[in-house]
């Protein structure tokens, strides 16, 4: 069984520019959730794909997006970076109809300078 | 609106001394909560799902309790490797945002020989 990987492990961007991350999901899974940890916080809910379809979105202005494949993969999309997206950027997925035990990747480093 | 808290904040153990994390909840109705174990730039590894008052889970010298306000992750003669942050997490069964994990800002722990 694979586990949940991301892409890259860190990136480095300056303010306005626009990234992409990536994720592959766990064997079997089909639903994705996206998180972003500042140093020394608890992981804060971005947003969640189920089948494809966006499921439930936390307090993020809209220049966060993602997508979810049909392969259960996933990208999320930072538009117009700001200082305070420099965070750990973690993806989980679980086993839908939305399920509860979500298992996470070991996430990206994104610096923004 | 939900809320975890966690405390205490750091935990310093002697390897053997056994001690309790507390993580304190308000969510208008639990769906579940989690204990995750996180290591430095890594991503959080699940441990247990609680799902209602008087569950308790166990697993190795860990162990965890639930009430209708609060839980607690017991650990029994730690050791050097118990070492990480423990975070806490909880769904809300009225939550809009699909099955959002809320965190609380986690518990560093260590442990030292």
């Amino acid at each position: 069984e694979t586990g949940v990987t991301q892409s890259p492990t860190h990136l480095i961007k300056t303010r306005g520019q626009q990234v992409t991350l990536r994720c592959s999901s766990q064997s079997g899974h089909n639903t994705v959730s996206w998180y972003q940890q500042a140093l020394g916080q608890g992981p804060q809910f971005i947003f969640q794909y189920y089948r494809e379809e966006e499921n439930g979105r936390g307090n993020f202005p809209p220049r966060f997006s993602g997508l979810q494949f049909p392969n259960y993969s996933s990208e999320l999309n930072v538009n117009a970076l700001e200082l305070d997206d420099s965070a750990l950027y973690l993806c989980a997925s679980s086993l839908g109809p939305p399920g509860d035990e979500q298992f996470f990747g070991p996430g990206t480093r994104l610096t923004v300078l | 609106e939900d809320q975890v808290t966690q405390s205490p904040e750091a935990l310093r153990l002697q390897e053997g001394e056994s001690s309790s994390l507390n993580c304190s909840y308000t969510v208008s109705g639990l769906r579940g909560l989690f204990w995750y174990r996180q290591d430095p730039g890594k991503g959080p590894e699940f441990l247990f799902t609680l799902y209602s008052a008087g569950e308790e889970k166990e697993k190795e010298r860990l162990k965890a309790t639930l009430t209708k306000k609060e839980s607690f992750l017991h650990i029994t003669a730690p050791k050097p490797e118990d070492s990480a942050t423990y975070l806490c997490a909880v769904q809300d069964n009225r939550n809009q945002a699909g099955t959002a994990l809320i965190f609380g800002k986690g518990t560093t722990l260590s442990v030292s020989s």
